[in-house]
């Protein structure tokens, strides 16, 4: 049982590139979330998926988008990566959206 | 103004300390208070989930939710240097919504 994972652990892109995110959950879950750690921010809500099959809008969704790709899978695209997306990633679920779980985080560097 | 509020520290101890972290928060609607604990690099794990008023105990740790101060707390009884994280306070309105966070507040604690 290995919870939350997230794949990579670390990367840097240069502005304008565009990469996805990872993240999967061996528990069941039904929703999913990403969130963005910035120093002093705590985290917040980029994108979150109630159950397979939709997704909304969070408190940052701008530069973002999600794919709920089935029940297990949630991922994360930058299509044209920015500086302000430097930030550590991170992905959670949940069976009844109050107790998340979280995934180790993605360290992302734009230069 | 933000939803949840959290003293951000950094806070300093000696072991063996009691440790007091607090949150307000301003939606009187919130039904669901948790405490994370977040080591350095390193997703945030949950330590201590209430739903209604009062305090809940386990083992040296405490939380106590005042609901008509709008007033969460996490006492740290004989505190280790194995406690050094950043705690951050989460709560919501329950079911599918979306938890809130505060922005965390970092302890260390020095033998």
């Amino acid at each position: 049982n290995a919870g939350v994972t997230q794949t990579p652990k670390f990367q840097v892109l240069k502005t304008g590139q565009s990469m996805t995110l990872q993240c999967a959950q061996d528990m069941n879950h039904n929703s999913m979330y990403w969130y963005r750690q910035d120093p002093g921010m705590g985290l917040r809500l980029i994108y979150y998926s109630a159950s397979e099959g939709t997704t909304d809008k969070g408190e940052v969704p701008n530069g973002y988008n999600v794919s709920r790709l089935n029940k297990r899978e949630f991922s994360l695209r930058l299509e044209s990566a920015a500086p302000s997306q430097t930030s550590v990633y991170f992905c959670a679920s949940t069976t009844m959206g109050d107790t998340q779980y979280f995934g180790p985080g993605t360290r992302l560097t734009v230069l | 103004q933000k939803e949840v509020e959290q003293d951000p520290g950094p806070l300093s101890v000696p072991e063996g300390a009691i440790v007091s972290l607090n949150c307000t928060y301003s939606n009187s609607a919130f039904q669901y208070f948790m405490w994370y604990r977040q080591y350095s690099r390193k997703g945030p794990e949950l330590l201590m989930y209430t739903y209604s008023s009062g305090n809940k105990e386990d083992g040296r740790f405490t939380a106590q939710v005042d609901k008509s101060s709008k007033y969460i707390s996490l006492f740290i009884r004989d505190s280790q240097p194995s406690d050094s994280a950043t705690y951050l306070c989460a709560m919501t309105l329950g079911g599918y919504n979306k938890l809130i966070f505060g922005a965390g507040t970092r302890l260390a604690v020095h033998p």
